[in-house]
């Protein structure tokens, strides 16, 4: 199965600072790559797939970028909703395989 | 808007079943593939299973292969999960989900004696 390594697993902020998340596969996986917001007590939600692509309503401070098997969610400008586990996720191919979570805490 | 309404979880004792179901609405159903998701007290995600439009292509995790069997039902908008000879680990909420887009708001499964 392909790993995918998360990192950090959690990190503080503050409201209004860059937050980079970076997941690497342990192979290749093209872009098939997704990324998840998911709070306390809810469902994840889908945040960017195929590495870069904006789910439709989703706010723009959120982007999805690929290098080889390196792939980053940034925040540009955090904001109080934004405090939340994030977690990749490779559909290349089965078993998909999630990463082990970032959980963004406030500063 | 997409809802998904997920159904069935409960108390089980190690070694039985349960069956879980989820009610699909506002898109269309036949459409998609579909998938259900765990998440362990606590713990992170796991893809648990993914079942085809036609239901023709599943997959399972490791971890639930011979005990678990993913079904959907087009004609009702349903998708269905068998859990048999449940451990204490299977214990989780599970989630239903539409492509991988959109979620529902999970069951939780509780196996222990």
């Amino acid at each position: 199965a392909i790993q995918m390594t998360q990192s950090p697993s959690s990190l503080s902020a503050s409201v209004g600072d860059r937050v980079t998340i970076t997941c690497r596969a342990s192979q290749g996986i093209r872009n098939d790559l997704d990324w998840y917001q998911q709070k306390p007590g809810k469902a994840p939600k889908l945040l960017i797939y195929a590495a870069s692509s904006l789910q439709s309503g989703v706010p723009s401070r959120f982007s999805g970028s690929e290098s080889g098997t390196d792939f980053t969610l940034t925040i540009s400008s955090l904001q109080p909703e934004d405090f939340a586990t994030y977690y990749c996720l490779q559909n290349y191919n089965w078993p998909w395989t999630f990463g082990q979570g970032t959980k963004v805490e406030i500063k | 808007q997409v809802q998904l309404v997920e159904s069935g979880g409960g108390l089980v004792k190690p070694g039985g079943s349960l069956r879980l179901s989820c009610a699909a609405s506002g898109f269309t159903f036949s459409d998609y593939y579909m998938s259900w998701i765990r998440q362990a007290p606590g713990k992170g995600l796991e893809w648990v299973s993914y079942i085809s439009r036609s239901g023709f292509t599943i997959y399972y995790a490791d971890s639930v292969k011979g005990r678990f069997t993913i079904s959907r039902d087009n004609a009702k908008n349903s998708l269905y999960l068998q859990m048999n000879s449940l451990r204490a680990e299977d214990t989780a909420v599970y989630y239903c989900a539409e492509a991988a887009a959109e979620w529902g708001q999970g069951t939780l499964v509780t196996v222990s004696s």
